[in-house]
This record gives structure tokens, C-alpha cells and sequence, in this order.
């Protein structure tokens, strides 16, 4: 089956610098690639997520790169401020649900 | 719009006894899921429903776990005879399609306790 791996599994930044979050995975068929965020005690929360026809999606801040041939797909957040701090999840489709990797918690300190 | 709502949001319950999770997924929304989110975990697949029926549940970790969604809205998760390492927070998400490529929605989740 699908297996993603995440890492690091703990970031600590300045605010105002960048964050980027990594993930691999197995299948080669998978096709989705969706970022969540989740703060403590709430929801996960879709913030960005690629699909396999493109190599990056940028949303202000957060971009998106994946590299199909290698299997492997990045988070990165620019100019962070503290109110992202959070666990980031990222996930790959594996025929009819999500795979999660095991999370990042991303500390961003004033 | 509304978003996904479950109840209850905590349940703490005793080894051996039966629950009910409940989730009301986003009007319309033809897809739901079930996930299990473990502390310090990733959300982990249980179920899958397109429309009134199972389409995948090769999630469920055993029988006790069964769950179902009569009119393809509301669904219920339900446990039997509880375990301890039951213990985790049951996520539930809906999408608009049904198909894993379709963002998918979560709720706020059921933090379940079992004594």
C-alpha cells in the first residue's frame, strides 16, 4: 500500500523566515497531493494542495512543489508569522482516500 | 455554509461499552469519510461512503467497528465493546464528489475516552 513520510516532524523558525515542510511517498499513481493544517484542539484545514498535471502552486504565502519522478512533494511558507504556528499534515490519494504523513509542528517565535 | 459537525465532541465511555458517533456531513455532499486521529498522529483511514454505501472499508481495525449511513447524509460510527486502545480523536470528513481528488472537508472530530 501507499506509504508517505514526513519530516521534519518538528520546525522552529524566526518569524519572518521561511518554513518547508517535506514529503515522500510509494504509489506512483497517486495524483493528489493535499496540505493541512492543524491547530490544537481544532479541525484539519485544507490550505493548499496540487495535483499531478502541474510542478508548483503558489497561494500568497504557501507554495506547493511536487516532483513525480522522485516521488516527493514540499510545503513552503514564506515571511511566517506566529499565527502559523501549527501541525502541518501533508497527504497523497491512494484510490478512493488519504494517506496522512505524521505531521509537522511548526513553531514560529516572535 | 454550515460545515461538518459531529457529535458528541467529547465521549468518555467504560472498556466493554457500545458507542455511537454521530456526523452530519456538508449539504450535498455525496462522499464521507471516517478517520481516526491518534495523538501526536496523521489522521488514519476507517471508512468510505459514496452515497448510502460502504464503498471502501478496509480501514476498520476489527468487527467491533461498523458504521453506517442510511439516507447518504447523517452517518454513525459504532463501537462495540470498547477497548482502551480505542482511545483517539474520530474524524469525519465529507467531499462534494466521490473521489479521493476532491478537497475533503473535516470535522471538528469526537475526542473518545475509553476508562
Amino acid at each position: 500500500g501507499e506509504n508517505v513520510e514526513q519530516h521534519p516532524s518538528t520546525l522552529s523558525v524566526q518569524e519572518g523566515d521561511s518554513a518547508v515542510i517535506k514529503c515522500t511517498y510509494s504509489d506512483s499513481a497517486s495524483n493528489y497531493f493535499p496540505w493541512y493544517k492543524q491547530e490544537l484542539g481544532k479541525r484539519p484545514q485544507l490550505i493548499i494542495d496540487i495535483r499531478s498535471n502541474v510542478g508548483e502552486k503558489k497561494d500568497q504565502r504557501i507554495a506547493v512543489t511536487l516532483n513525480k519522478t522522485a516521488k516527493h512533494f514540499s510545503l513552503h511558507i514564506t515571511e511566517t508569522q506566529p499565527e502559523d504556528s501549527a501541525v502541518y499534515f501533508c497527504a497523497v490519494d491512494n484510490t478512493d482516500k488519504l494517506i496522512f504523513g505524521t505531521g509537522t509542528r511548526l513553531q514560529v517565535f516572535p | 455554509g454550515a460545515g461538518v459537525s459531529q457529535t458528541p465532541s467529547n465521549k468518555v465511555t467504560e472498556k466493554g461499552k457500545y458507542v455511537e458517533l454521530r456526523c452530519d456531513p456538508i449539504s450535498g455532499h455525496t462522499a464521507l469519510y471516517w478517520y481516526r486521529q491518534s495523538l501526536g498522529q496523521g489522521p488514519e483511514f476507517l471508512i468510505y461512503f459514496q452515497g448510502t454505501g460502504a464503498a471502501d472499508d478496509s480501514g476498520l481495525p476489527n468487527d467491533r467497528f461498523f458504521a453506517v449511513r442510511p439516507e447518504g447524509s447523517v452517518s454513525t460510527l459504532k463501537i462495540q465493546r470498547t477497548e482502551r486502545g480505542d482511545s483517539a480523536v474520530y474524524l469525519c470528513a465529507s467531499s462534494l464528489l466521490s473521489r479521493a481528488t476532491d478537497t475533503q472537508y473535516f470535522g471538528p472530530g469526537t475526542r473518545l475516552t475509553v476508562l
